[in-house]
């Protein structure tokens, strides 16, 4: 299993940008997926989930500004991120949802860092 | 939003001894609990998952235990490759919600 996410960079506050989570070693379209994020120096928070079906779930901090997704054709995950906060910086991690058991397995991360 | 009240938030503990961090959840979250561990420039790791079961490749040193609304991980005759910062995270419900960390250093 491997997990591998693109997309990340700087970017002016109320941009967009979008994340990819590359898929392979598994058949990505029987998992639910998520986006977790990490301020520097900060702990953990979750940011969004898709099921395998596509229904979407959102933290309240990104709700109506950031958009799950994905290809099952492509085995790929995305975030579109848009009216970026500086609050928003952080390394951003997918995660497999195994079951109902654990997220088992993380991407390396991608540093998003909104700044001016 | 169920909360996840982690204890202590960092600890230094000698090579040999036993240890243990705990996560109180707010609400019941029936075992919807995992432990992670990260180390410095990676991703989280997952090491216990349903709150008492060892994920395949973790030392039988670790486990996982549960009484009532705590859930602790426990790390007996604590290794060098042991440190860094431990995670509990409750997948009950959403959000989703994580222990704000401890961070484990060996004395």
């Amino acid at each position: 299993v491997q997990l591998v996410e693109s997309g990340g960079g700087l970017v002016q506050p109320g941009k967009s940008l979008k994340l990819s989570c590359s898929a392979s070693g598994f058949t990505f379209s029987s998992y639910g997926m998520h986006w977790i994020r990490q301020a520097p120096g900060k702990g953990l928070d979750w940011v969004a989930y898709i099921s395998s079906s596509s229904g979407t779930v959102y933290a309240d901090a990104v709700k109506g500004r950031f958009t799950i997704s994905r290809d099952n054709a492509k085995n790929t995950l995305y975030l579109q991120l848009n009216s970026l906060k500086s609050e928003d910086t952080a390394i951003y991690y997918c995660a497999r949802l195994w079951a109902t058991m654990a997220l088992d397995y993380w991407g390396q991360g991608v540093m998003v860092t909104v700044s001016s | 939003d169920i909360q996840m009240t982690q204890s202590p938030s960092s600890i230094s503990v000698s090579l040999g001894d036993r240890f243990t961090i705990t996560c109180r959840a707010s609400q019941d979250i029936g075992n919807y609990l995992s432990w992670y561990q990260q180390k410095p420039e990676k991703s989280p790791k997952l090491m216990i998952y349903r709150a008492t079961n060892l994920e395949d490749g973790v030392p039988s040193r670790f486990s996982g235990s549960r009484s009532g609304s705590d859930y602790s991980l426990t790390i007996n005759s604590l290794e060098s490759e042991d440190t860094g910062i431990y995670f509990c995270l409750q997948h009950k419900q959403y959000p989703l919600t994580f222990g704000s960390g401890t961070k484990l250093e060996i004395k």
